[in-house]
């Protein structure tokens, strides 16, 4: 069965620096998320990406946070200037263009933020 | 998008049928429910989705009464691995754009032998 992967499974940065989250969606799916979920807490939106541009973001969603397609297959999260609290598991979704497919989700990144 | 209320926990043995109920009150009519399955340090993992009546799959069954206000998971002879978090959720599927999905806090289902 098909699945989107995401790489690293763990990246651990220094506050302040640059990281690049990366995902792989479902082959043939359009629409991509972005949600993150802090240690003990709920599932939060990010971000949704369809055609190339941004459907949707949340107020988390701020100037720090960047999504691109670079290419055919990859579908990349950068958070510019990282803080403690961007420490979270990030996870990428992704969904047909058809009316009422579910997301499917990858197994995430944890992010640690020293 | 309408709110979902579900139980915080419950607890299940080996084998027993588990029944998890999510009410959505202000459901509208272009919303679906939808289950998702989520394991420690893992992504949610779609279970089941439904519109009204009755849903079956390989791993659930997902029963909607006709005023759609509540919908219950069921899960046939859990075992151990089926310990996880299970989320409801309501919303809808017919239109493009976005369609981000909101979760709660979810079921927390205990498995024991």
């Amino acid at each position: 069965e098909p699945e989107v992967t995401q790489t690293p499974s763990h990246q651990v940065t220094q506050m302040g620096q640059e990281v690049i989250l990366r995902c792989v969606p479902i082959s043939n799916h359009l629409y991509f998320y972005w949600y993150r979920q802090i240690l003990g807490q709920k599932v939060e939106f990010l971000v949704s990406f369809y055609n190339n541009e941004i459907s949707e973001k949340s107020e988390i969603f701020d100037d720090q946070f960047s999504v691109e397609r670079p290419d055919g297959s990859n579908f990349t999260l950068k958070i510019r200037s990282t803080k403690l609290e961007d420490s979270a598991m990030y996870f990428c979704a992704s969904r047909e263009d058809r009316a009422n497919q579910p997301q499917h989700f990858g197994d995430g990144t944890r992010l640690s933020i020293l | 998008l309408a709110k979902t209320t579900q139980p915080i926990s419950m607890d299940s043995y080996e084998g027993q049928e588990v029944n998890i109920t999510c009410s959505h009150n202000n459901i509208a009519t272009n919303d679906y429910i939808t289950w998702y399955q989520q394991f420690p340090s893992q992504g949610p993992r779609f279970i089941i989705q439904g519109y009204k009546t009755k849903v079956t799959n390989e791993v659930a069954s997902l029963f909607i009464p006709a005023d759609r206000k509540s919908s219950t998971l069921s899960l046939p002879r859990v075992s151990l691995s089926d310990t996880a978090v299970y989320y409801c959720l309501v919303g809808d599927g017919v239109t493009g754009g976005g369609n981000k999905l909101t979760f709660g806090t979810g079921t927390q289902l205990k498995v024991e032998l």
